[in-house]
């Protein structure tokens, strides 16, 4: 069974610039979730999105914004892009959504830098 | 306040040897998860281990326990016989209803280095 895939996995940008991740879950998963990881802040939630609904999102300005396709895979989008946004895009699936016990598996993220 | 509180930056450990990483939690939800993720250098989050908070027994997989004190709010992970394939980042995780959503909060990370 293949695993959690992201693309890209590097990327560079500069700022004012707006960026796209894209994420494919596990087969036959339906939730996925975006994390940030940066050295500074650690590993943030993003949002998470359930059979092609936000079903929670974290503290992050309207800049970040995400969606889910009928096919369960995700899309992240950044606009207007700051320094502050380079980090590890972690992207993770898993079976159902909420719930204290979801089980998630990440996938091998993608480094965005911002210059 | 923190939620998830990882107060060991850095760990180093023999090879063959136990070794405990710390984590604290705190939450006002009766029904919470805790879970243990390994981040090795290239970057991948490893799903290791889960407890739920109604859970009466510690939590084990394979080499990886769970010490949960509930009372103390604190679930410890456990693992024996260290090898050096061991040495990442490790995260300690907390799934409860903040807010009347189940968002997920992680801790700042324990770096294992595994010693021959």
């Amino acid at each position: 069974k293949a695993g959690v895939t992201q693309t890209p996995r590097y990327l560079i940008k500069t700022r004012g610039q707006q960026v796209t991740l894209s994420c494919s879950p596990i087969s036959g998963h339906r939730s996925v979730s975006w994390y940030q990881q940066t050295p500074g802040q650690g590993l943030q939630f993003l949002f998470e999105y359930f059979s092609e609904t936000q079903r929670n999102k974290g503290n992050f300005p309207g800049r970040f914004s995400g969606r889910q396709f009928s096919n369960s895979r995700s899309e992240m989008n950044v606009s207007t892009l700051e320094l502050g946004d380079s980090a590890l895009y972690l992207c993770a699936s898993s079976l159902g959504a909420g719930g204290p016990n979801n089980e998630q598996f990440f996938g091998p993220g993608t480094r965005l830098t911002v210059l | 306040a923190q939620k998830i509180t990882q107060t060991q930056p850095g760990m180093f450990v023999q090879e063959k040897e136990a070794v405990t990483l710390d984590c604290t939690y705190d939450t006002s939800d009766p029904s919470y998860g805790l879970f243990w993720y390994k981040q090795p250098s290239s970057g991948e989050m490893i799903f290791l281990i889960y407890q739920g908070s109604y859970d009466q027994q510690n939590a084990t997989e394979g080499r990886y326990s769970l010490n949960f004190q509930k009372a103390r709010k604190s679930a410890n992970l456990v693992i024996s016989a260290s090898q050096l394939g061991d040495s990442a980042m490790y995260f300690c995780a907390m799934r409860d209803l903040s807010g009347g959503s189940y968002i997920p909060t992680f801790g700042r990370g324990t770096s294992l280095i595994v010693h021959p």
